[in-house]
């Protein structure tokens, strides 16, 4: 069974603080998915990026990076220099590419609170 | 992106009615929908995976004859949650694919209170 563990809780910074949200996951696939999805006190799900599990690139969008590292089974992710406007929970996802065909199995999420 | 709606985003009924909640997938015909129930500071749980024109596949726990799930079309799934009581108070979310090797794409959610 696949399990996403987000150890992290809540976390507070003060604006333009860089700060790395955690990702652990569990599968026995050799092919899978990960994600990072935000979601903003309105409720809705922000798509942020999909990885497949065979490009462990690390990826860089504006102030957001990843970092997969398959050796630790970790996804962790990375805002450097917040905004208030970053503060919102985000959620680590996986997606077995076999079986479960695209079934989303979610992380607990990490609250972000950017404070000026 | 894909863009998908939900219908109505809150609603309030009375213990003991039903309410449905619809997904729409505006510009892209899903195969495959999912809907997720979040409980307040709480992760998204998976309460099934419907395939438009078969019946939905529910998860460990989830009452199928208290969710009704519908994927009559392409473009359209309905949870109708049935004789609802203040513990079915949630969020509800869908997602849209439009496939099993495709991605998901989410709706903006359901509020759902159940006085």
């Amino acid at each position: 069974a696949q399990k996403v563990t987000q150890a992290q809780t809540e976390i507070s910074v003060v604006e333009k603080e860089d700060v790395t949200l955690d990702c652990v996951y569990e599968t026995r696939d050799t092919t899978y998915y990960l994600f990072w999805y935000k979601q903003p006190p309105s409720g809705e799900l922000v798509f942020l990026i999909r990885r497949n599990s065979f490009d462990e690139q690390n990826e860089i969008s504006g102030r957001y990076s990843w970092n997969f590292q398959k050796s630790t089974s970790s996804f962790n992710f990375t805002i450097t220099a917040s905004q208030v406007v970053d503060s919102a929970v985000y959620f680590c996802a996986l997606s077995e590419a076999t079986g479960g065909g695209n079934k989303l199995t979610f992380g607990t999420g990490t609250q972000l609170k950017v404070e000026l | 992106g894909a863009v998908v709606s939900q219908h109505p985003s809150r609603v309030i009924c009375k213990s003991g009615t039903s309410v449905k909640i619809e997904c729409r997938s505006l510009d892209f015909q899903a195969t495959t929908m999912f809907w997720y129930r979040q409980f307040p500071k709480q992760s998204l749980m998976l309460m099934a995976t419907s395939n438009e024109g078969s019946k939905a596949t529910y998860e460990q726990g989830v009452e199928k004859d208290k969710f009704l799930i519908n994927h009559a079309s392409l473009t359209l799934s309905t949870l109708t949650v049935t004789s609802a009581h203040p513990e079915d108070s949630s969020f509800y979310i869908c997602s849209a694919s439009r496939g099993p090797r495709y991605e998901q794409y989410f709706g903006p959610g359901t509020r759902l209170t159940v006085t």
